[in-house]
């Protein structure tokens, strides 16, 4: 089946604007994660869906980062008033279950944001 | 805190070498132990993963790693590397309760050369 996708693969903005990053988990996975990667940090845990449950945020950098998940699917990552420091790749996962750690995540390729 | 490290930075190795890529944990417990491969331009592909029972994993392309309790080390290898494993690797642990992300090291880059 599909796997994770995420739109747009590459994002350009400019320092300031808004910007929503999109991402489709695998059918039927209940979990869902929003990662970052930048240079020199790694990959850094921003938030996590699981079911009709409060999101876990305690990965977000600011209050500049918010995330929502409509209808238990698709989720949404919007960043406001850009910085450069925003520049990173986006990576989003799902998994099957309760988001254990019994339970593999599955990587979707990214979104490149750079801002300028 | 939780923390993962994978001492090496970047790593160069011949065509047809063997390997080894070093992961150190730090949690009160033993985690659940991952390995994932992120090739150029990709995300992330679950290499193997370790749970509990047998300490030698295997996973997939010829990759197995050895969980250690007493050194607290996941170290991923390989026989005979293939040029087509130059990638990034990224060791992560997930606690074994409640439900949290996955803790990521900070990579290490395997070049392979002829």
């Amino acid at each position: 089946g599909a796997g994770v996708s995420q739109s747009p693969s590459n994002k350009v903005t400019e320092k300031g604007k808004d910007v929503e990053l999109r991402c489709d988990p695998i059918s039927g996975h209940t979990a869902l994660y929003w990662y970052r990667q930048s240079l020199g940090q790694g990959l850094e845990f921003l938030i996590y869906f699981q079911g009709n449950s409060a999101p876990d945020k305690s990965g977000l950098p600011s209050d500049r980062f918010s995330a929502e998940r409509t209808g238990g699917s698709v989720s949404t990552l919007t960043i406001q008033r850009t910085q450069q420091e925003d520049s990173a790749v986006y990576l989003c996962a799902s998994s099957w279950t309760s988001g254990s750690g019994t339970d593999t995540q599955y990587f979707g390729p990214g979104t490149r944001l750079t801002v300028l | 805190a939780q923390s993962v490290t994978q001492p090496d930075i970047h790593i160069t190795v011949s065509e047809g070498a063997s390997l080894e890529l070093r992961c150190n944990y730090s949690y009160g417990a033993t985690p659940y132990l991952f390995w994932y491969v992120q090739s150029p331009g990709q995300g992330l592909q679950l290499l193997l993963k370790y749970f509990s029972g047998d300490t030698l994993v295997q996973g997939i392309k010829g990759f197995e790693a050895e969980f250690k309790r007493s050194q607290s080390s996941f170290n991923l290898r390989k026989p005979s590397v293939h040029w087509s494993d130059a990638a990034e690797y990224f060791c992560a642990v997930a606690p074994r309760s409640g439900n949290t992300p996955l803790v990521f090291g900070k990579g290490t880059r395997l070049s392979v050369i002829a």
